[in-house]
């Protein structure tokens, strides 16, 4: 089966730095997408990781480990509109979305 | 301006009626999807397209219908049968199904009365 695990909530402080991670366990794995979704809205694409290694994204970073199952989203210099979901899904064989629950992140001023 | 809309916002069912969710894409992409979403849940599939009149059920197809008529149309239909449908309902595009990259619509919560 599938199974994404990532944590329910998290809090931290405008300014500052907070890590997102998430674990898979799925067959057939091609990669990791990273959404963001505001609460009562869409998800909007963040980034997607085929290889290992970080990929930076202006103040959002992905870093993906196949070998650990292991995935996190970096978010710096955060923002009071960094308030929302981040949704961690992994792309597997048949070319289907394995979304996990989500975090919900709350920056606080 | 390119995107996916869904339409209504918010909607209201009934018990023992059957509703429809439109959603629409200019973005001229062969895949969609419709997701539900529920509170501390993941995004969870109902249905997905790759083409013109075909359609595959995903995870949590029971209770639910779709059709795939034209490229940028793929109507949902929550029928009397599905006996928990209060939820948040997603429909997402790709260009197609071997571009991994999903964009959704905004959404349309689902209450009943």
């Amino acid at each position: 089966g599938q199974n994404i695990d990532q944590p329910t909530e998290m809090t931290a402080t405008e300014g500052a730095i907070v890590q997102i991670n998430c674990t898979y366990q799925t067959s057939g794995f091609n990669g990791l997408f990273w959404y963001q979704q505001h609460a009562g809205e869409a998800p909007t694409f963040l980034s997607y990781n085929v290889l290992d290694g970080l990929e930076e994204k202006g103040r959002f970073s992905s870093f993906l480990s196949r070998s650990k199952g292991y995935s996190y989203l970096l978010l710096k210099e955060l923002q009071m509109k960094d308030s929302a979901s981040y949704l961690c899904a992994s792309y597997n064989a048949g070319n289907m979305l394995t979304f996990g629950g989500g975090t919900r992140l709350m920056v606080k001023p | 301006d390119g995107g996916i809309t869904q339409s209504p916002k918010y909607l209201f069912r009934k018990e023992g009626q059957n509703v429809t969710l439109s959603c629409e894409q200019n973005l001229n992409h062969d895949a969609m999807y419709w997701y539900r979403q529920d509170p501390g849940q993941g995004l969870r599939l109902i249905y997905y397209s790759q083409i013109v009149n075909d359609f595959q059920k995903g995870d949590i197809a029971e209770g639910y219908s779709v059709s795939r008529e034209k490229k940028e149309s793929f109507p949902l239909t929550v029928t009397s049968a599905q006996k928990n449908p209060t939820a948040f309902y997603l429909c997402a595009s790709s260009i197609d199904r071997e571009e991994g990259t999903q964009y959704f619509g905004p959404g349309t919560r689902l209450l009943v009365l």
